[in-house]
C-alpha cells in the first residue's frame, strides 16, 4: 500500500524549532519529488515547500523562507521539514505529499502548535 | 505570483443535483490546474489532473474543464459521500504551487 505517515508535530512556543518528519512505503521514494502543504485551523491549502528527487531542486514558500528547511534521505524513504523561529502564524496541519501529475498521495498531517 | 480565485465559495445542493464550481486563474495557466477534494478532518485527495483527466479510481461523476484562465469542476450527480471542501490548485508557475480558496459543498 502506497502511505505516507507523517509525524514529529506538536506545541512550542514562539520562536523555537521543531523537525518533521514523514515516513513513506509502497513506492520508489527516490524517484518523486515531494512537497509539505500546511493547513492553518479553520483555512484553507498552503504550499510550503518541494524537494525534487535527488534534493538538486529546493523551493521555499516565502512566508518560510529563511525559516525551514526541507530535506530528505532517499536511503530511508524519509521527507523532513525542520522548522526554526517560528510563529504563531506556523499553527497548522502539516502535510507531506507526493508529487505525480499533481499532490497524488497525501499523509494523514500532523498538528503543529506556536503558542506561548 | 497568480492568483487562483474560486466561486462560489460555499453551496448547498441536493442529492442528485448537478454541482459546479469554477476556478479563476490571474493569468493563463494553460491546462496545468489540478483539483482536490478535503473532507473534515481528513487529507485532501487528488480528483482531477491536467484540468481535464480523472484521477484513477475516482468515480466518472467528477469532471473537470478548462484551459488559461477559467476552470470548471462538475459532480453529475451529487451524492451524500461528496459532502466537502474542493480545491483547485495551479502548477504553471512552478516551483510555486497555488490553491484557490477551496468551495464548502454540503447537501440542502
Amino acid at each position: 500500500e502506497v502511505q505516507l505517515v507523517e509525524s514529529g508535530g506538536g506545541l512550542v512556543k514562539p520562536g523555537g524549532s521543531l523537525r518533521l518528519s514523514c515516513a513513506a512505503s509502497g513506492f520508489t521514494f527516490s524517484s518523486y519529488s515531494m512537497n509539505w502543504v500546511r493547513q492553518a485551523p479553520g483555512k484553507g491549502l498552503e504550499w510550503v515547500s518541494s524537494i525534487s528527487s535527488s534534493s538538486s531542486y529546493i523551493y521555499y514558500a516565502d512566508s518560510v523562507k529563511g525559516r525551514f528547511t526541507i530535506s530528505r534521505d532517499n536511503a530511508k524513504n524519509s521527507l523532513y521539514l525542520q522548522m526554526n523561529s517560528l510563529r504563531a502564524e506556523d499553527t497548522a496541519v502539516y502535510y507531506c505529499a507526493r508529487d505525480n501529475r499533481g499532490m497524488d498521495v497525501w499523509g494523514q498531517g500532523t498538528t503543529v502548535t506556536v503558542s506561548s | 505570483d497568480i492568483q487562483m480565485t474560486q466561486s462560489p465559495s460555499s453551496l448547498s445542493a441536493s442529492v442528485g443535483d448537478r454541482v459546479t464550481i469554477t476556478c479563476q486563474a490571474s493569468q493563463d495557466i494553460s491546462n496545468y490546474l489540478n483539483w482536490y477534494q478535503q473532507k473534515p478532518g481528513k487529507a485532501p485527495k487528488l480528483l482531477i489532473y491536467d484540468a481535464s483527466n480523472l484521477e484513477t479510481g475516482v468515480p466518472s461523476r467528477f469532471s473537470g474543464s478548462g484551459s488559461g484562465t477559467d476552470f470548471t469542476f462538475t459532480i453529475s450527480s451529487l451524492q451524500p459521500e461528496d459532502i466537502a471542501t474542493y480545491y483547485c490548485q495551479q502548477y504553471d508557475n512552478l516551483p510555486i504551487f497555488t490553491f484557490g480558496p477551496g468551495t464548502k459543498v454540503d447537501i440542502k
